[in-house]
């Protein structure tokens, strides 16, 4: 069965640090793979995504994300980060070989950036 | 350029009411998903609806609850006779049609249910 993993329940980081949130999966065929953030009260925006291509993609506000297939991780990272970051980041999956074409979300990782 | 709409934004209920829950997609978007979201939890899938087809309710239980997404108008989750344990935001999700994977949802801002 597809699944989503985030292994972190929070991560702390210094403003102007690297970030990195981290995100494993498991499908059966070749995954979609997508983050999202969520501010408080507020419903998810859309970050970026993986489909085909290069392994690192770029999203918005300066969030990138790194494909690896034998790892089968898709971690989320930031150069430096900003206090503006801190909020709830969802990882999701979409299993393109389940049939239905669902998709899955991880539990989230609440990132706090620290001035 | 509207997205998606969720009304009501707050709703409280008694126990043993009805619940209805709409959600208008982004105009153009033909599929519907519904999620549900505890405090401090992540989004646990509902049911994904086409127009005037239910495509995938694995996630929803088996009484209940119910969705629909006619042909006209907003998709609407019902909850029947709720419970407390049915507190929660409810998150509607909206992605246009001849999607075969690759396009994310939109997400409205949800709509938090209380049951007293």
């Amino acid at each position: 069965a597809q699944s989503v993993a985030q292994p972190e329940d929070q991560v702390n980081v210094a403003e102007g640090n690297p970030l990195t949130v981290k995100c494993t999966y498991s499908v059966s065929g070749n995954p979609y793979l997508f983050w999202y953030v969520q501010y408080p009260n507020r419903g998810l925006q859309f970050l970026l995504k993986y489909i085909t291509g290069d392994n690192l993609v770029k999203g918005s506000y300066g969030f990138e994300a790194e494909f690896n297939k034998s790892q089968t991780s898709f971690h989320l990272k930031k150069p430096s980060a900003l206090v503006s970051d801190s909020a709830l980041y969802f990882c999701a999956v979409r299993d393109m070989g389940s049939g239905t074409y669902k998709y899955i979300f991880g539990t989230g990782t609440r990132l706090k950036v620290l001035a | 350029n509207a997205g998606v709409m969720q009304n009501p934004r707050h709703l409280v209920r008694r126990r043993g009411q009805e619940a209805r829950l709409r959600c208008s997609p982004v105009k153009g978007h033909s599929h519907v998903y519904w999620y549900r979201q505890l405090p401090e939890e992540g989004l646990k899938f509902m049911v994904y609806l086409q127009k005037e087809n239910i495509i995938d309710e694995s996630g929803m239980p088996k009484e209940r609850f119910s969705a629909e997404f006619p042909k006209e108008g907003p998709s609407i989750l019902r909850i029947q006779q709720v419970v407390r344990g049915d507190s929660a935001a409810y998150f509607c999700a909206s992605s246009p049609p001849g999607s075969q994977g690759g396009r994310p949802q939109h997400f409205g801002d949800g709509t938090r249910l209380s049951i007293l």
